[in-house]
């Protein structure tokens, strides 16, 4: 059974203190890993999609980095509107290899930036 | 960028009665809609995938009798929830995607308070 774990649960920084989230994840077979943003009573704002150990994407003040058995956001100088639930999902190859879209999500890191 | 549409934002019903929530994707077409439920402070569960022309699959556990999908079109899945009770309130999402290889894009999310 695939299976992703997100680490911490909550997160609290100072204004341009930076840090990493953690996505440990279990699975057959890896098509993709995918960050998400989830701002209070909305639904996810895609963020990056990893496909092998050893890719990088940033955006702005996010890094996201994937090894085979894990992945991290870095959040570089993080200012109060980067306060949000960041949700890492893992998409697996079907039987037959090929693959359905169905994403299967961590539990969440609530990030808190204080001003 | 894509966008996936979602209503109503929130409703609030009776026990007992059915309550129908609207998913479309705005600039693309597509196949395949996922539908995932939040209950508060957890992370994203796939209740059903939705197949244009074709029956739902749903995950194992979901009542496809009481959450009946229609995917009438490439643009558009719905989702009814039928005789609700209040156990049935939560955070219902679609997601859609563009193809295989684009990643899922949600919806803003439906809160449903059953009374």
């Amino acid at each position: 059974e695939d299976q992703v774990t997100q680490s911490p649960e909550a997160l609290r920084l100072q204004e341009g203190e930076s840090s990493s989230l953690n996505c440990s994840y279990t699975v057959s077979g890896l098509r993709g890993l995918f960050w998400y943003r989830q701002d209070p009573g909305k639904g996810p704002e895609f963020l990056f999609t990893l496909y092998s150990a050893g890719e990088e994407k940033e955006k702005e003040r996010l890094k996201a980095t994937l090894t085979k058995k894990e992945s991290f956001l870095h959040i570089t100088a993080p200012k109060p509107e980067d306060s949000a639930t960041y949700l890492c999902a893992v998409q697996t190859v079907g039987a037959g290899g090929t693959s359905y879209g169905k994403l299967t999500f961590g539990q969440g890191t609530i990030l808190t930036v204080h001003p | 960028g894509a966008v996936v549409s979602q209503h109503p934002s929130w409703v609030i019903c009776k026990s007992g009665t059915s309550v129908k929530i609207e998913c479309r994707s705005l600039d693309f077409q597509a196949t395949t809609m996922f539908w995932y439920r939040q209950f508060p402070k957890q992370s994203l569960m796939l209740m059903a995938t939705s197949n244009e022309g074709s029956k739902a699959t749903y995950e194992q556990g979901v009542e496809k009798d009481k959450f009946l999908i229609n995917h009438a079109s490439l643009t558009l899945s719905t989702l009814t929830v039928t005789s609700a009770h209040p156990e049935d309130s939560s955070f219902y999402i679609c997601s859609a995607r563009r193809d295989d290889h684009a990643p899922l894009h949600f919806g803003n999310g439906t809160r449903l308070t059953v009374t």
